[in-house]
């Protein structure tokens, strides 16, 4: 059973950036089944696919084109987490970020949730 | 991309069944049979109720089935019950540029 475990703050300035981490337990980071992801949830979005990282003999990352130029997604395989990173934030960022598990083109597992507010 | 296009509602009464559309294009719904589904309660994450069109996983009831055709899929829900109220969401891989879309989403009330 795959449990994705979120952290990171819920209140980020205008212009700043974004970081959340999701800790992995029951698989790893490094496997060469899954891809590992970064979804939002907003009111004026709706769910929305921001990115992915995975490991087939070396790491690839895959980013949406609305946030290419901002995000970055990056493994830790010494604590088998991966995090977000997301730039120059505006209040349009504000969402609900998940991570989840990418098998067999979709998401099986999802974490919790966070919610990230950016104040102006 | 734009997301694909769902009923914003849909309502039924327990033991009824109710349909969810899921509305793309040839470049993502139509163009790849990798569509999934999501259910999500208030509060909670998503979870993945169908995968691969027509798959469903291990623990989700087979009243849950999905389909499609052409440029659009759908998910039916069978014998409704009073915790299959909640927000569905699809969501269709778009191509090794776009990677994935989600749908607009569909509020289920069980009458």
């Amino acid at each position: 059973q795959v449990q994705l475990q979120q952290s990171g703050p819920g209140l980020v300035k205008a212009s700043q950036t974004l970081s959340l981490t999701c800790a992995i337990s029951g698989d790893s980071v490094s496997t060469i089944n899954a891809a590992w992801t970064w979804i939002r949830l907003s009111p004026w979005r709706g769910l929305e696919w921001l990115g992915r990282t995975y490991y087939r003999s070396k790491w690839f990352y895959d980013y949406a084109i609305s946030v290419k130029s901002r995000i970055a997604i990056n493994p830790d395989t010494s604590k088998n987490q991966f995090s977000l990173q997301l730039s120059s934030v505006t209040p349009e960022d504000t969402a609900v970020y998940y991570c989840a598990r990418e098998f067999s083109s979709c998401q099986d597992s999802w974490g919790l949730g966070t919610l990230v507010t950016v104040s102006s | 991309q734009s997301a694909l296009t769902q009923p914003r509602s849909v309502s039924g009464s327990p033991g009824q069944s109710v349909t969810i559309s899921c509305t793309g294009t040839s470049s993502d719904v139509g163009g790849y049979d990798y569509v999934s589904w999501y259910q999500q309660h208030p509060g909670k994450a998503p979870k993945l109720m169908i995968s691969d069109v027509t798959k469903r996983p291990s623990g989700v009831p087979d009243r849950f089935s999905g389909s499609k055709s052409g440029n659009t899929a759908s998910l039916t829900i069978s014998g409704l019950q009073a915790e299959d109220e909640a927000d569905y969401y699809c969501c269709s891989f778009a191509g090794s540029y776009t990677f994935y879309v989600f749908g607009t989403g569909t509020k289920v009330t069980v009458l």
